[in-house]
């Protein structure tokens, strides 16, 4: 089956820190893989993805490369901000079926 | 854009009664899908369907009922809640994989309603 691991948090970090939350994955076939960023008192959104090995997703900061050959897809962003404290999700789909979820990373940054 | 719409945000319910979640969805999305988030444990897929008209069961789908009488809404219904449904409840909905548009399986969720049974 599908399954995806995720480090555990919570992640604390003051700003400007790098961060990295680490995602490792197992799957049948060949998934899309995304990370999604849910903020404090709403729903899920999408903040990047990738489709197939060696893809790099980026958005708002925030980079994921798809490696294959270590099943990974680690979120990293360079100087994090008050802004980006939020609960981060990893996930992936393969041939565009229903996603499976890591159960997620708190990340706080302080001042 | 209005996107995924769920009501109510919060309720408050006593062990044994009923309600109903709504979600509705804009987007003229084929898939719509229920899941609850607890901590720890991620987010969870209850039911979800691929059209109006059809349901079908998820990760954890006892206790709950569901239907797709309209294409943009997917109703969540408890006929007798319980302490163990305590939880946050999101919808989310995405576009076919096989409408011919490039769907790489992206979710567009709510903002999700907040439940307590007590």
């Amino acid at each position: 089956g599908n399954s995806v691991t995720q480090m555990e948090g919570p992640v604390t970090l003051s700003e400007e820190a790098f961060l990295t939350i680490n995602c490792t994955y197992t799957a049948t076939g060949y998934p899309s893989l995304f990370w999604y960023v849910q903020y404090p008192g709403e729903g899920l959104q999408l903040l990047l993805k990738a489709t197939k090995a060696d893809d790099k997703g980026s958005n708002k900061g925030f980079e994921a490369t798809y490696r294959k050959e270590t099943t990974s897809f680690h979120l990293e962003k360079g100087s994090v901000q008050v802004s980006d404290s939020a609960v981060y999700f990893c996930a992936l789909s393969v041939a565009g079926s229903k996603l499976t979820f890591g159960t997620g990373t708190r990340l706080q940054v302080t001042l | 854009n209005a996107g995924v719409t769920q009501t109510p945000k919060f309720r408050v319910l006593k062990t044994g009664q009923s309600m109903t979640l709504l979600c509705a969805q804009d987007m003229n999305h084929e898939y719509m899908y229920w899941y609850r988030q607890d901590p720890g444990m991620g987010l969870r897929l209850i039911h979800y369907s691929v059209g109006e008209g059809t349901t079908a069961k998820g990760e954890v789908p006892d206790g709950y009922n569901v239907s797709r009488l309209k294409k943009q809404n997917f109703l969540l219904g408890l006929e007798s809640a319980a302490p163990s449904q305590t939880s946050v409840y999101f919808c989310a909905s995405s576009p076919s994989p096989y409408d011919g548009i490039l769907n790489t399986g992206e979710l567009f969720f709510g903002e999700g309603s907040r439940l307590t049974v007590l």
